[in-house]
């Protein structure tokens, strides 16, 4: 079972849907969480983090962390084509391991 | 925010010369520098956790001889990639912590712009 596990995708919405992205991991003693996106030959950039169980807003993204089913997801209301990247969750392991989900590619449609 | 600098970002080599990697945190100590390896359309997969001044931690399955790694001081950790063969052919991303960031809080990493390994 890997530590992280996304569905590949891609996800195709339109512009101005809701994109909503979703991770399960394995490791109940994660105490973080994290959704980057990756633009293609790009290194990652923080979208989110999330620490404690419930639903985190900043923007037009939502973060959403259940423990007890170890699931975390994203949502991106009113994507935009601009949005189109590949997003990927990370969990911590240990003190201070950061550890990446293959990601969900994203494509958002005019 | 903090600023990580890799270099260099694209590097073509032929297939048993060795090729070193630089990781500078600009302007913050970085206490703690990870490697990272991602080969396309998959995932950062993590090569080992550098400690200034100390060995690093290689995670299972990585060859600590060929992936050789040195953070001898605050701000900067080098990856060298011995006798590297088109099989090692990927994209390398480093990351590093500053100090007083502990997984507590937040675990903000900086992340580096990447290296493009191409072996021939």
């Amino acid at each position: 079972q890997k530590e992280v596990e996304q569905n590949s995708g891609p996800l195709s919405v339109p512009e101005g849907a809701i994109a909503s992205l979703n991770c399960t991991y394995s490791d109940r003693g994660s105490q973080s969480f994290f959704w980057y996106r990756q633009y293609s030959g790009k290194s990652p950039e923080l979208i989110m983090s999330i620490y404690s169980n419930g639903d985190k807003e900043d923007g037009r993204f939502t973060a959403q962390l259940n423990k007890a089913s170890q699931y975390v997801s994203l949502l991106i209301r009113d994507s935009q084509p601009s949005d189109s990247a590949t997003y990927l969750c990370a969990v911590t392991r240990g003190y201070n391991k950061l550890i990446f989900g293959a990601g969900t590619r994203l494509a958002v449609h005019p | 925010g903090a600023v990580v600098s890799q270099h260099p970002s694209r590097v073509i080599c032929k297939s048993g010369t060795s090729v070193k990697i630089e990781c500078r945190s600009l302007d913050f100590q970085a206490t703690t520098m990870f490697w990272y390896r991602q080969f396309p359309k998959q995932s950062l997969m993590l090569m080992a956790t550098s400690n200034e001044g100390s060995k690093a931690t290689y995670e299972q399955g990585v060859e600590k001889d060929k992936f050789l790694i040195n953070h001898a001081s605050l701000t900067l950790s080098t990856l060298t990639v011995t006798s590297a063969h088109p099989e090692d052919s990927s994209f390398y991303i480093c990351s590093a912590r500053g100090q007083g960031q502990g997984a507590a809080t937040n675990e903000k990493l900086f992340f580096g712009s990447g290296t493009q390994l191409s072996v021939l």
